[in-house]
């Protein structure tokens, strides 16, 4: 059962524009990760949101965890070729002793020139 | 620090043999975390371990699979008999127990069986 859905799943856009990713679920997590992965590569974390309504600024991408810590959203503006790749959210759940990651579906952004 | 080392990078096989992934973690990270990765599925947890200890196997799949880490930096997830539907990219990650614990992954392992 996949836990965290994101819409959409696939996004071509030319270099210049802005894009949203969402990443929903139905359950409360700790706290929510966003990574991005390349082709033939593991994911690379970009940020941890923690707090319900935190907002976390990484250049120009801008990261929100919502105020009940179900959902996120991952704003790029004016993307870049560089912004290419898969990304994924990825739910935070905090057992004690590790934290068990549960991954979205994944958004893939093409972006040319 | 040469990140997490996963070897190899592509496997391919015909059902029914045995297939044996392999995994060097971060040095001094505490956990060890398989994870499955195909378009159908999207990146699923197999199995991770704290200190060489397997802590929740909850996500492997079948008997097929098993997993063990005899030291802290080596691991292996091995498939037998392998079937078609475990084709699939098999990643390897390790962390430590602080903050957030992000976790750091590998490139991969692509398995084919055909």
């Amino acid at each position: 059962t996949q836990l965290l859905e994101q819409s959409p799943q696939f996004l071509s856009i030319q270099e210049g524009e802005n894009l949203t990713v969402y990443c929903n679920s139905s359950s409360v997590f700790s706290s929510l990760q966003w990574y991005r992965q390349e082709p033939g590569e593991g994911p690379v974390l970009l940020v941890t949101v923690v707090t319900g309504g935190e907002v976390k600024k990484l250049k120009r991408l801008t990261f929100q965890f919502g105020d009940a810590r179900k959902d996120s959203s991952l704003h790029i503006t004016a993307a870049q070729p560089g912004d290419t790749g898969l990304y994924l959210c990825a739910g935070v759940r905090n057992t004690g002793t590790a934290s068990k990651l549960t991954f979205g579906t994944g958004t893939r952004l093409q972006v040319t020139l | 620090d040469a990140g997490v080392i996963q070897s190899p990078r592509h496997e391919v096989t015909e059902m029914g043999q045995e297939v044996t992934l392999r995994c060097k973690p971060i040095s001094g990270h505490d956990y060890l975390f398989w994870y499955r990765q195909t378009m159908m599925r999207g990146l699923e947890l197999l199995i991770y371990f704290n200190n060489n200890v397997p802590i929740d196997d909850s996500g492997m799949p079948e008997d097929r699979f098993s997993a063990k880490m005899p030291n802290a930096s080596f691991s292996t997830l091995k498939i037998q008999p392998s079937e078609p539907r475990d084709s699939a990219v098999y990643f390897c990650a390790s962390s430590l127990l602080t903050g957030y614990n992000e976790q750091f992954f590998g490139p991969g392992t692509r398995l084919t069986v055909l």
